[in-house]
């Protein structure tokens, strides 16, 4: 089965906490592992990790992967309100020829409290 | 650069009334791609198309149906809509190239009575 679960679902955290989003996936044709964020509209792209063990990093969030535990980790340092969204995690695997296929889980939302 | 344009943005029909959802981008992707958003359950996949003239199956594709019009274009219709199908519609593109990630547009809302 094509799952990919994201915990916790909700959490609450205060401005200048750190985070820690988790995000686990089956390996079945696994081609990279993404993570978007959602605010109010569309979800805009923040990572996608192919290698086990190298940290991508934009600023206070960063990310790693590791291949052989199935799992991903979103970082957020030092909080801030605008960091309140929900954050989704996807799977990425190749279907057949071109077909390039995106599985999300159900998210977690983050709420920053000034 | 407009990216995805959906429309139309929000939309309330009967049980049993048929619409289109429309999509266009003007990245020149390949890949399209429509999702349905309900609360608690994440993006889940209905249909997507890997190029012009193919279309395939999501994960929910039940009651839907899809055209790609052009490489631009990627319509999503209801057929005879169900309460079940109130739900966020977002549309995406793929950019094929380094990170490959989709571009989403800003999603239809759709309630259906």
């Amino acid at each position: 089965e094509d799952k990919v679960v994201q915990s916790p679902l909700s959490l609450v955290v205060h401005e200048g906490d750190t985070v820690t989003l988790n995000c686990s996936y089956e390996v079945t044709n696994f081609r990279s592992l993404l993570w978007y964020k959602q605010e109010k509209k569309a979800p805009t792209f923040l990572f996608m990790l192919t290698s086990s063990g190298i940290e991508k990093k934009s600023g206070r969030l960063s990310s790693i992967l590791d291949k052989k535990e199935l799992f991903s980790i979103l970082n957020i340092t030092d909080t801030q309100t605008g960091d309140s969204a929900v954050y989704l995690c996807a799977r990425a695997r190749n279907s057949g020829g071109s077909n390039y296929k995106l599985t999300f889980g159900k998210g977690t939302l983050l709420t920053v409290n000034p | 650069n407009a990216g995805v344009t959906q429309t139309p943005k929000f939309q309330v029909l009967k049980t049993g009334q048929s619409m289109t959802l429309q999509c266009a981008q003007d990245m020149n992707h390949n890949s399209m791609y429509w999702y349905r958003q309900d609360p608690g359950m994440g993006l889940r996949l209905i249909y997507y198309s890997a190029s012009e003239g193919t279309t395939d199956k999501g994960e929910v594709p039940n009651g839907y149906n899809v055209s790609r019009l052009n490489k631009r274009e990627f319509s999503l219709r209801l057929e005879s809509a169900a309460p079940s199908q109130t739900s966020v519609y977002f549309c995406a593109s793929r950019r094929e190239l380094n990170t490959g990630e989709l571009f989403f547009g800003e999603g239809s809302r759709l309630t259906v009575l």
